[in-house]
C-alpha cells in the first residue's frame, strides 16, 4: 500500500525566502506525481505534475523534482510571497488499475509573513 | 476555477439525517472521483465512476453511504443516518482533457458539518 508523507508539516518564513517542500512515498511504480495547492476551505489547484519518465517540471516560481528510485519529490519555491501561503499537498498515482486514484501526504501548511 | 463545480458548498445538518452532494464534472469525462478530506489531513478516495460504472469503493465507504453517476454525466453523493464522524469535506475531482489528460481537476468541495 503506498503511503506518502510531507515534511515539515508546517513552514513559517519571512517574504523573499527560497523554501523547499518535501514528499516521499514508499511505492516507487508510480505512473505520476502531482503537487496541489489548497487555500483554507477551498477545493484543491493543480501546481505541477511530473510523469513517471520526467525529473522535473516548472512553472513561474516553482519547480517540482522527482527522484522516483529513492521515492522522493520536492517542491522548490522561489521568492516567497505571502499570497503563497497555503496548504501544499502531493498526490501519487499509481496508474494501471489504479489510474486516476490519487493517495495524498497530509500537507505542508506554509505561511509567509510580509 | 477548474471547471468542476460541486453544490451546496456547505451543509449543517443534524444528526441522523440524510444529505446529497453533487458534482457537475468538465464536460463528460469518463472518470469521476469521490474523496473525504478531514481537517488537517490530505484528501482520501473513496469512490470513483467509469462512465456510470461505480468502479471501485473504499473501506472507508460503508453502508450508509451512496454514489451514482446517472447516464455518466453528473454525480451524487448520499449520506444516510448521518454521524458526527462524517463531517468533513467531500471532493470530486476528474482528469482534464487532450495534453492534460493525466492531471486531476478538483472541484471546490461541499463541506458537511454534522452536529
Amino acid at each position: 500500500k503506498q503511503e506518502v508523507t510531507q515534511i515539515p508539516a508546517a513552514l513559517s518564513v519571512p517574504e523573499g525566502e527560497n523554501l523547499v517542500l518535501n514528499c516521499s512515498f514508499t511505492d516507487s511504480a508510480i505512473y505520476n506525481l502531482q503537487w496541489f495547492r489548497q487555500d483554507p476551505g477551498k477545493g484543491l489547484t493543480s501546481l505541477l505534475l511530473i510523469q513517471s519518465s520526467q525529473r522535473e517540471q516548472t512553472s513561474g516560481r516553482l519547480n517540482a523534482s522527482l527522484d522516483k528510485s529513492s521515492g522522493r519529490s520536492t517542491l522548490y519555491i522561489a521568492a516567497s510571497q505571502p499570497g503563497d501561503s497555503a496548504t501544499y499537498l502531493c498526490s501519487i498515482n499509481a496508474g494501471g488499475t489504479s489510474y486516476g486514484k490519487l493517495t495524498f501526504g497530509q500537507g505542508t501548511i506554509l505561511t509567509v509573513h510580509p | 476555477d477548474t471547471g468542476v463545480s460541486q453544490d451546496p458548498r456547505h451543509k449543517i445538518t443534524k444528526r441522523g439525517q440524510n444529505v446529497t452532494f453533487r458534482c457537475d464534472p468538465i464536460s463528460e469525462h469518463n472518470r469521476l472521483y469521490w474523496y473525504r478530506q478531514t481537517l488537517g489531513q490530505g484528501p482520501e478516495f473513496l469512490t470513483y465512476f467509469q462512465n456510470e460504472a461505480q468502479l471501485e469503493k473504499s473501506r472507508l465507504l460503508s453502508d450508509r453511504f451512496s454514489a451514482e453517476r446517472p447516464k455518466g454525466s453528473f454525480s451524487t453523493l448520499e449520506i444516510q443516518r448521518t454521524e458526527q464522524g462524517d463531517s468533513a469535506m467531500y471532493l470530486c475531482a476528474n482528469p482534464g482533457w487532450g495534453e492534460g489528460t493525466d492531471t486531476q481537476y478538483f472541484g471546490p468541495g461541499t463541506r458537511l458539518t454534522v452536529l
